[in-house]
């Protein structure tokens, strides 16, 4: 059975700081791989995916994951953060793209 | 374009009733995914429909079913509500031929059952 880890529950980070949110993995074969972020009382907005290929994938807002396969990850990452990047951040795996699992999400919290 | 939307965007119900909501698909997707959201946890598949026709199924008993119909919207009903029943309601579409891999998510029908 698939699954997603994100071991952070809560992360607190100033703004201009980086950024670095974890997600593992468990799948049995090559996954398919998204970050989604749910501001308050929003739906899911996709910022990246990884089907194959290059394993750095850029996404929107200057997000950016690695893909790595021997360590089942695939953590998202920002430079510098902005205050408009609080919000809660999934991770999901799926074979087909279109049923996937989620985590269960990392609250970022950013301070000024 | 229009994107995915749902009603109601919330709703009060008391154990044992029904509920059913709404989705209307984005302009062009042809399938239909449907997600559960308790609070503090990441969404759960539900379902999906594709050519009105159901097209995989999460760990849900049959007491949540759906419907999807010709112009590609959907229904979510739900039987005999529990109190763990509870949670945001996501809706998403996608399309099978453009095949991006993109769920496009509505903002949820967030319901309380009592």
């Amino acid at each position: 059975a698939q699954s997603v880890t994100q071991p952070d529950i809560h992360i607190t980070v100033s703004e201009g700081a980086s950024l670095e949110l974890r997600c593992n993995y468990s799948y049995g074969a090559t996954p398919y791989l998204f970050w989604y972020v749910q501001s308050p009382g929003q739906g899911l907005q996709l910022l990246l995916k990884y089907f194959s290929g290059d394993t750095l994938v850029q996404g929107i807002k200057g997000f950016e994951a690695e893909f790595k396969r021997s360590q089942s990850s695939f953590n998202l990452r920002k430079p510098s953060v902005h205050w408009s990047d609080a919000a809660e951040y999934f991770c999901a795996v799926g074979g087909s793209a279109r049923q996937l699992t989620f985590g269960s999400g990392t609250q970022l919290t950013v301070l000024p | 374009e229009t994107g995915v939307t749902q009603s109601p965007t919330h709703l009060i119900k008391t154990r044992g009733q029904q509920v059913t909501l709404r989705c209307s698909s984005q302009s062009g997707h042809n399938t239909v995914s449907w997600y559960q959201q308790a609070l503090g946890q990441g969404p759960q598949f539900i379902f999906q429909y594709y050519r009105e026709e159901e097209n995989g199924r999460g760990n849900f008993p049959p007491r949540f079913s759906g419907l999807q119909f010709p112009n590609y919207s959907s229904e979510l009903n739900v039987n005999a509500l529990e109190l763990d029943d509870s949670a945001l309601y996501l809706c998403a579409s996608s399309s099978e031929r453009l095949n991006t891999g993109e769920l496009f998510f509505g903002e949820g029908s967030r319901l309380t059952v009592l």
